[in-house]
């Protein structure tokens, strides 16, 4: 069964620094997602893309995110100074305009 | 904007016992409701999804029960195995929104 993949599973960085995390959607959707879950908490949306925009985002993304989709098979976030506060699991998600959005086994976010 | 609580965090059940997780939401505008199931170090995974023309929806082993009226949302899982462990999340969209809204989600255990 075909599968959203994310790398690097685990990213650690040093607070002010910039991470990108990169994310493989499902071959055929068009749809992308970014979402995030704090340690103990809740599954969180940031951002949805369609057709090389962004089509919604939540008050979370912030200028200090931002989604590209820079070929056709990745699709990444970047954070540009990172903070304290964005440690935390990140998962992209992809649907093909259909429900339901399909998620990858994400990336663990350490800021030091 | 949409809340989605009812949040028992832990359930445990004896193998072979039917579970029922709940959950509810607060927009009366939400149109789509999903079930996923995240196992340690995973994604949240699709378990069964429903949409509000519709208030029974039942897969393999799984129903979903939807009562709009008072917002309220519900997983049952059948004759329950212990590859059943892992945390339940109900999610909702509506209103042309991207973005799924998740719950906190259920630690659902299962004892031999």
């Amino acid at each position: 069964e075909p599968e959203v993949t994310q790398t690097p599973s685990h990213q650690v960085t040093q607070m002010g620094q910039e991470v990108i995390l990169r994310c493989v959607p499902i071959s055929n959707h068009l749809y992308f997602y970014w979402y995030r879950q704090i340690l103990g908490q809740k599954v969180e949306f940031l951002v949805s893309f369609y057709n090389n925009e962004i089509s919604e985002k939540s008050e979370i993304f912030d200028d200090q995110f931002s989604v590209e989709r820079p070929d056709g098979s990745n699709f990444t976030l970047k954070i540009r100074s990172t903070k304290l506060e964005d440690s935390a699991m990140y998962f992209c998600a992809s649907n093909s305009g259909v429900w339901p959005q399909h998620f990858g086994d994400g990336t663990r976010l350490s800021i030091l | 904007g949409e809340s989605v609580g009812l949040h028992l965090p832990t359930l445990s059940v004896q193998e072979g016992d039917n579970s029922i997780i709940n959950c509810a939401y607060s927009n009366s505008a939400s149109d789509y409701f999903i079930w996923y199931k995240q196992e340690s170090g995973k994604g949240p995974q699709f378990i069964i999804d429903i949409r509000s023309n519709m208030d029974k929806r039942q897969g393999q082993r799984v129903t979903v029960l939807l009562n709009k009226t008072v917002k309220h949302l519900s997983l049952q899982i059948a004759a329950t195995q212990p590859g059943d462990s892992a945390v339940y999340f109900c999610a909702v969209a509506g209103g042309g929104a991207d973005g799924l809204t998740f719950g906190k989600g259920t630690h659902l255990i299962i004892q031999p």
